[in-house]
């Protein structure tokens, strides 16, 4: 079965340090991978997503993720955090789910905070 | 591009009582539309699928008779939660699948918190 594990339950950096969060997936075929900020009360945002090419993808405010197959992880970094980053990060398997539609399949999520 | 709106934001109801969640693309197209659920610390979990005009596509263990999914046009999907109880209370978010822009990003609503009394 499908499935996706963020080994890191909370996390804490300080503001300017580098961040690396885990993620880890299960999936039989090439998978669609995705990481989604949620900050308190929102909805969840698309930080990047991996489909093929470039194993490493650039995403919105300054993240990035590295799509490791031999590893089955799609780790995501950021070089230099910032106190706004502290929130709450999923990252999401796609699979096919009926036609062109994938269904994405979460794991339990990372919360960030950041220290001054 | 791609804003998914949900509304409303926050809802408070008494036991009993039916609550509609609305969820809208703005600027795109959605031919389906999905609904999560999210508890207090936890991931979410996908409840439905729902394709514009066909009956929506529940996963396992969701009743439903109780959460009723209506995806009567491409930038339209309701989430109605008929009679609720307070083991309903949760965090129900929507997602649109942009099928013109990227068939296979999932663009997310800001969420609307349902308490049950």
């Amino acid at each position: 079965a499908q499935s996706v594990t963020q080994p890191d339950i909370h996390i804490t950096v300080s503001e300017g340090a580098s961040l690396e969060l885990r993620c880890n997936y299960s999936y039989g075929a090439t998978p669609y991978l995705f990481w989604y900020v949620q900050s308190p009360g929102q909805g969840l945002q698309l930080l990047l997503k991996y489909f093929s090419g470039d194993t490493l993808v650039q995403g919105i405010k300054g993240f990035e993720a590295e799509f490791k197959r031999s590893q089955s992880s799609f780790n995501l970094r950021k070089p230099s955090v910032h106190w706004s980053d502290a929130a709450e990060y999923f990252c999401a398997v796609g699979v096919p789910y009926g036609g062109a539609t994938n269904k994405l399949i979460f794991g339990t999520g990372t919360l960030l905070a950041v220290q001054p | 591009g791609a804003v998914v709106s949900q509304h409303p934001s926050r809802v408070i109801c008494k036991s009993g009582t039916s609550v509609k969640i609305e969820c809208r693309s703005l600027d795109f197209q959605a031919t389906t539309m999905f609904w999560y659920r999210q508890f207090p610390k936890q991931s979410l979990m996908l409840m439905a699928t729902s394709n514009e005009g066909s009956k929506a596509t529940y996963e396992q263990g969701v009743e439903k008779d109780k959460f009723l999914i209506n995806h009567a046009s491409l930038t339209l999907s309701t989430l109605t939660v008929t009679s609720a109880h307070p083991e309903d209370s949760s965090f129900y978010i929507c997602s649109a699948r942009a099928g013109t822009i990227n068939t296979d990003t999932q663009y997310f609503g800001p969420g609307t918190r349902l308490t049950v009394l």
